[in-house]
């Protein structure tokens, strides 16, 4: 069964600070995808990043950043320089590969706050 | 692109009514919806996966005389609410499964349904 552990149920900092978001993962299957999601107060998840689990590349968008390390099963999301505007909960996910049905499994998120 | 709609955003009903929540796909064709419920300060809970042309495909534990499902076309979801209790208000949000080859494994999600009932 897969399984998606965000260790960090709420996380605060003042702005300007880095802040990463821990994702570990449970697979049997030898290709999924790893994704995050946002989600503001307003509640609408916002998609932020898809990662292929034979794609170990780290990849940054603008301030934000992904470590995939497939030894450990850790997908984790760092935020440069936060923003309040960054405040939200964030959500790590897995699907499976294979099937027509390819569910997400997501973890339980982490609540961000980023104070001025 | 990848824009999924929800209607109504939020509702308020008295208990015993059936409401009927709308999920489009503005953008894109999706034969895969997926709707979900989320409790204050929890995870998204899967409640079933909605098949165009198909039956829908409940988790264990939802009851499917409770939650009606029809995806009726590749951009139309509806889940139907039926004979609602107070129980039954929480967060309602579906999600898009867009069917274009290089989009295909991502889900897109609506903005969500506030569901009140009294």
């Amino acid at each position: 069964a897969q399984k998606v552990t965000q260790a960090q149920t709420e996380i605060s900092v003042v702005e300007k600070e880095d802040v990463t978001l821990d994702c570990v993962y449970e697979t049997r299957d030898t290709t999924y995808y790893l994704f995050w999601y946002k989600q503001p107060p307003s509640g609408e998840l916002v998609f932020l990043i898809r990662r292929n689990s034979f794609d170990e590349q780290n990849e940054i968008s603008g301030r934000y950043s992904w470590n995939f390390q497939k030894s450990t099963s850790s997908f984790n999301f760092t935020i440069t320089a936060s923003q309040v505007v960054d405040s939200a909960v964030y959500f790590c996910a897995l699907s499976e590969s294979y099937g027509s049905a390819r569910q997400l499994t997501f973890g339980s998120g982490t609540q961000l706050t980023v104070l001025p | 692109g990848a824009v999924v709609s929800q209607h109504p955003s939020r509702v308020i009903c008295k208990s015993g009514t059936s409401v009927k929540i709308e999920c489009r796909s503005l953008d894109f064709q999706a034969t895969t919806m997926f709707w979900y419920r989320q409790f204050p300060k929890k995870s998204l809970m899967l409640m079933a996966t909605s098949n165009e042309g198909s039956k829908a495909t409940y988790e264990q534990g939802v009851e499917k005389d409770k939650f009606l499902i029809n995806h009726a076309s590749l951009t139309l979801s509806t889940l139907t609410v039926t004979s609602a209790h107070p129980e039954d208000s929480s967060f309602y949000i579906c999600s898009a499964r867009d069917s274009g080859l290089a989009y295909r494994e991502t889900q897109y999600f609506g903005p969500g349904t506030r569901l009140l009932v009294l």
